[in-house]
């Protein structure tokens, strides 16, 4: 069995702050964790992915995440928030042939 | 085109109607997907096809039925739904059906049952 749980459905920053969404998730096997980044009517489109090796990933437009496995974690970072970083962020596991679990979503606001 | 593209991207039926939602990928992906994705709410996949064989059908009301000719294209006919099915319903392909293929989603179809 696997699940995700993403902290805070609602994250607001500053432009020029940092981004930190949280995820943290259980799994019986060794995971496979993924970042997805969804605008507005749009489809989830990947920002970033760890499978195994190193485990700070990064990932597209200056994201990056770090798996860590002692607190099963794997939150989303950016040193600096942007404006076009407004959208909704989902973490996701997938432990087994396309069992992927998705989190339910945190929504990015940024403030000017 | 590239990508995987959906169609149509609104879609208002009634619970008597018949209608189809219609998804091509131009990935040369051999897995596809259908996800549901409703408010506050966990996406949930609905169907996979790999290699254009139905591998999973998560428990979904037969009132969807799903339809893949090849594996570029994937259906999903809708008939007597229901105001609850009213959500977005997303495509995705991928590569293969390996657990670190990431899903490449189309843009889905906004329906609405009333």
């Amino acid at each position: 069995a696997q699940s995700v749980t993403q902290l805070g459905s609602h994250v607001s920053v500053s432009e020029g702050a940092l981004v930190l969404l949280r995820c943290n998730y259980s799994s019986s096997v060794p995971p496979y964790l993924f970042w997805y980044v969804q605008y507005p009517n749009q489809g989830l489109q990947l920002l970033l992915k760890y499978t195994t090796g190193a485990t700070l990933v990064k990932g597209i437009n200056g994201f990056e995440a770090e798996f860590k496995k002692s607190e099963t974690s794997f939150h989303l970072t950016k040193p600096s928030a942007h404006m076009s970083d407004a959208a909704e962020y989902f973490c996701a596991v997938s432990g087994g042939y396309q069992k992927v679990t998705f989190g339910i979503g945190t929504k990015l606001q940024v403030i000017p | 085109e590239t990508g995987v593209t959906q169609t149509p991207r609104h879609l208002v039926m009634g619970m008597t109607n018949k209608k189809s939602l219609k998804c091509e990928q131009h990935l040369g992906h051999n897995a596809m997907y259908w996800y549901k994705q409703s408010a506050k709410k966990p996406l949930e996949l609905m169907f996979v096809y790999n290699f254009k064989e139905q591998t999973e059908n998560n428990s979904v009301p037969s009132r969807f039925s799903p339809e893949c000719p090849n594996s570029s294209h994937l259906f999903l006919h809708l008939h007597t739904l229901q105001p609850e099915d009213s959500a977005l319903y997303l495509c995705a392909s991928s590569q293969d059906w390996d657990p670190d293929s990431p899903l490449h989603f189309g843009n889905g179809t906004r329906l609405t049952v009333t």
